[in-house]
């Protein structure tokens, strides 16, 4: 059973392009998070999906960012015309259940560099 | 904000030593989980213990959680160099995610 697979690993974006993160979760999972970390920092909560629908983006940035988990495919995050301090750390977590009821399966992450 | 705090941020010990680190919170929670992530890497699950636990063992980790002081410790015994990595709590908040602190950043040297 393949765990949570995120690519890019790394990505290389100029200031204004778009950044497009995707994260296919564990198989049987429904439920997709995302977060991001800045070095030696922790995690911060982004937004909290399951299949076609947003349950929690309490996390995301008013502007520019985006996500989605479709019904079909991976779940994307999308940045578009990106600044310097969009450089981070992005890594997507999958559950079976919902993630204050039972454990979550992290990816490897996906490293964002805006130059 | 965060929902808590890892503390000693950073813990230098030798190899057979013992670490413990420490977890606060601010809101009641269902459960408290304890994750470890080595450099570069994602974060792997070690341990959940449930509100009604007080404590929990798995192989060289023991887990405590003392709901009246909202704090938890992750202790583990006879480190190993690769025990090396940072360790974070993780909370539930609102009843749909898991916020974490900033971790501790654990150093076993040989």
């Amino acid at each position: 059973n393949a765990g949570v697979m995120q690519n890019p690993r790394h990505l290389v974006r100029r200031r204004g392009q778009e950044a497009r993160l995707r994260c296919s979760p564990m198989k049987g999972h429904s439920h997709v998070y995302w977060y991001r970390q800045l070095p030696e920092e922790g995690l911060k909560f982004m937004v909290y999906l399951q299949k076609e629908n947003i349950i929690d983006e309490s996390g995301m940035p008013k502007e520019r960012f985006s996500a989605e988990f479709p019904k079909e495919g991976p779940s994307i995050l999308r940045i578009q015309q990106v600044v310097r301090g969009d450089s981070a750390a992005y890594f997507c977590a999958s559950s079976v259940v919902r993630a204050n009821t039972g454990e979550l399966f992290f990816g490897e992450g996906s490293r964002l560099t805006v130059l | 904000s965060q929902q808590g705090e890892e503390d000693p941020q950073a813990l230098s010990i030798q190899e057979g030593e013992n670490a413990t680190m420490n977890c606060s919170y601010k809101t009641s929670i269902n459960n408290l989980q304890w994750y470890r992530q080595n450099s570069g890497r994602g974060l792997v699950h070690l341990i959940l213990i449930r509100s009604n636990e007080r404590e929990k063992h798995s192989g060289r980790l023991r887990v405590t959680l003392d709901t009246s002081k909202k704090s938890s410790s992750l202790l583990i015994t006879a480190s190993r160099a690769a025990d090396t990595a940072s360790y974070f709590c993780g909370q539930e908040t609102s009843g749909s995610r898991l916020t974490f602190g900033e971790g501790t950043q654990l150093t076993v040297n040989p």
